[in-house]
């Protein structure tokens, strides 16, 4: 079992929709929770972080934790052409590694 | 510098020759962290330091892997004898603080390595 794991897609959105993302772990000694973005060919950047239960809205985007089911998700608002692109779930784990999922490829139809 | 700094950014080496990575980090930055991401995949841990001192390197692959950060600022990861399965894009990241406390991880652009 991988410890992030994340369905790999792709998703496909109408622009103006939800996309809603998803991520589970297995270590649950894992502290705090990241959302990176990274465009074909690009680096990951952040997007957000969390480590409370619970949801953390900044914008168009939210990520939401629930430690009991081991689940994280991220939800995108308004979903916009620009949004294409892998999102990562990265969890800081006990050891205080920061693991990543192998990335949900997200396709919005315009 | 501004950002995260890797080099070289593409680097083609035949099998059995041994590469040197480098990465300089973000200044101040505690911790850095080396990844190696395949064509499709997230980024694979491989191995991170907090300031000079290595905290894991349960991620690299074999003894043929190994990584040094001496004055706690830039950090070297070298392969000896190349195989061609060590081919992919390594990439080096590095976080103002550590454990805990660990927030954005800012990543450099990346070495590609390709061993023919």
């Amino acid at each position: 079992q991988k410890e992030v794991e994340q369905n790999s897609g792709p998703l496909s959105v109408p622009e103006g929709a939800i996309a809603s993302l998803n991520c589970t772990y297995s270590d649950r000694g894992s502290q705090s929770f990241f959302w990176y973005r990274q465009y074909s060919g690009k680096s990951p950047e952040l997007i957000m972080f969390i480590y409370s239960n619970g949801d953390k809205e900044d914008g168009r985007f939210t990520a939401q934790l629930n430690k009991a089911s081991q689940y994280v998700s991220l939800l995108i608002r308004d979903s916009q052409p620009s949004d294409s692109a892998t999102y990562l779930c990265a969890a800081l784990n006990r050891d205080d590694k920061i693991i990543f999922g192998k990335g949900t490829r997200l396709h919005i139809l315009p | 510098g501004a950002g995260v700094s890797q080099s070289p950014r593409y680097k083609v080496t035949k099998r059995g020759q041994d590469v040197a990575l480098r990465c300089d980090p973000i200044s101040g930055h505690v911790s850095l962290y080396w990844y190696r991401q395949a064509l499709g995949q997230g980024p694979e841990f491989l191995t991170y330091f907090n300031y000079e001192a290595q905290q894991d390197k349960s991620g690299l692959p074999n003894d043929r892997f190994s990584a040094e950060r001496p004055e706690g600022s830039i950090s070297t990861l070298t392969i000896q004898r190349t195989e061609q399965r060590d081919s992919a894009m390594y990439r080096c990241a590095s976080s103002l603080a550590s454990g805990a406390n660990t927030g954005e991880l800012f990543f450099g652009e990346g070495s590609r390595l390709t061993v023919l």
